[in-house]
């Protein structure tokens, strides 16, 4: 079975700087899609960025960016020009082929991040 | 507006007690699924559907059941509610369990409390 690990239950930072949110996983698979979600105090979950195992290339989504490092098993979130609407739980999410053929999104414990203004 | 409904979005219900909780998709997305969000643990997988007519165990399915009668509909049921099953619940769905990524798409959450 996968699984998720996010060892920052929480972090802050402030309002225009830089923060990263750190997120391993364990599999034997190699061909798989990693996600960040966010869940802001709305409690919808909102994607944040999507990264497929096979592309080498990092995704990056206007201020949001991953480091994966695919053989160290790492996927870790790098917030830029943090804004307070930025301050939400941020989950990350690995999707796998388990039970059969179909993929499921196996998911971290989450790391509350608050936007210091 | 296209997306998921789940209702109720709260509910205080007495152990014991059965109760359905309703999530209704018009994307007609072929795989659904239900999660409860628990702090420190996030989401965990109760029941997942791959398609119309099927459904499958998650992670924590015990005191939980579900149908998938048609593509829009799929409803949670605790037959006897209790405590533990306090919680925050998703429903959401995903267009192609096989051929897709498994990103998901989440309705806005119940959040039940069993006293």
């Amino acid at each position: 079975a996968q699984t998720v690990t996010q060892s920052q239950p929480e972090m802050s930072v402030q309002e225009a700087e830089t923060v990263t949110l750190s997120c391993t996983y364990d599999t034997s698979e190699n061909n798989y899609y990693l996600f960040w979600y966010k869940q802001p105090p709305s409690r919808q979950m909102i994607l944040v960025i999507r990264q497929e195992a096979y592309k080498q290339q990092n995704a990056t989504e206007n201020r949001f960016s991953v480091n994966f490092q695919k053989a160290a098993k790492s996927f870790s979130l790098k917030i830029s020009d943090s804004q307070l609407g930025d301050t939400a739980m941020y989950f990350c999410a690995f999707a796998g082929r388990s039970s059969g053929s179909a993929r499921q999104l196996t998911f971290g414990s989450g790391t509350q991040l608050t936007v210091l203004p | 507006i296209a997306g998921i409904t789940q209702a109720p979005t709260s509910q205080i219900l007495a152990a014991g007690r059965r109760m359905t909780l309703r999530c209704t998709q018009d994307m007609r997305h072929n795989a659904m699924y239900w999660y409860r969000q628990d702090l420190g643990l996030g989401l965990r997988l109760i029941h997942y559907s791959n398609t119309a007519g099927t459904t499958g165990k998650g992670e924590v399915p015990d005191g939980y059941s579900v149908s998938r009668a048609n593509t829009d509909d799929f409803p949670l049921t605790l037959a006897s509610a209790v405590p533990s099953q306090t919680s925050v619940y998703f429903c959401a769905s995903s267009e192609q369990p096989v051929k897709g990524t498994g990103e998901l798409f989440f309705g806005e959450g119940s959040r039940l409390t069993v006293l």
